[in-house]
């Protein structure tokens, strides 16, 4: 079964300063990959994906992830954090589920990043 | 575009009631509908998903039932809370169900059970 790991649950770190924070997966076939941030009470919100293509992927607010098959990882980056990017981030893969012949999405318990002024 | 709902925002409720959350989708037709479940320090927990009018798919048993009675509704009902429903409910919605969809999520439920 197609399962996701973020590795660290909370990332503190100083305003300005570059972040990665790390997404492994495992699967046996091809993957399909999000990144979704969810501030504060509120619902998520995707930040990108990746499907096919290019392995590095652009997405909104200046974070990019780096899709790289042989670790079974897909990382997500940011040169410069800014205090409004403290959230929590989740990274999902795209799971078939037989039963009903459809796809799901299969989260990571997510990571919290604290951006210190 | 498409927009989705829930409500309400925040519900405080005793032991032993029972639940009604509401999530609607609106600016899309016949969209794939998603109930998870965030409890602290635990990830999204899948609860329900819908494909269709009266399609209803549960992903874990538990004392929870959803019922999709208009293509753009999707209800997460209980007919006596427990303490362990308590969390943050978050209802989504999808244009299809291929492995490339995205799905979009609503503003969220904060659920006390007391």
């Amino acid at each position: 079964a197609q399962s996701v790991t973020q590795l660290d649950s909370q990332v503190p770190v100083f305003e300005e300063a570059p972040v990665e924070l790390r997404c492994n997966y495992s699967s046996s076939v091809s993957v399909y990959l999000f990144w979704y941030v969810q501030y504060p009470n509120q619902g998520l919100q995707l930040l990108l994906k990746y499907l096919s293509g290019s392995t590095l992927v652009k997405g909104i607010n200046g974070f990019e992830a780096e899709f790289n098959k042989s670790q079974t990882s897909f990382h997500l980056r940011k040169p410069s954090v800014h205090i409004s990017d403290t959230a929590e981030y989740f990274c999902a893969v795209s799971v078939h589920h037989s039963g009903a012949g459809s796809y799901q999405l299969t989260f990571g318990k997510g990571t919290k990043l604290s951006v210190i002024p | 575009s498409q927009t989705i709902h829930q409500w309400p925002a925040t519900l405080v409720q005793p032991v032993g009631s029972p639940l009604s959350l509401e999530c609607t989708v609106e600016g899309t037709s016949n969209p794939n509908l998603y109930w998870y479940r965030q409890a602290a320090g635990r990830g999204l927990q899948l609860l329900f998903y819908s494909v269709g009018i009266g399609q209803i798919s549960s992903e874990v048993p538990q004392n929870l039932s959803a019922s999709r009675p208009q293509d753009r509704q999707f209800i997460l009902s209980s007919k006596k809370l427990l303490l362990s429903d308590s969390g943050f409910y978050l209802c989504a919605w999808s244009a299809g169900t291929g492995n490339t969809d995205t799905q979009y999520f609503g503003p969220g439920t904060r659920l006390t059970v007391l």
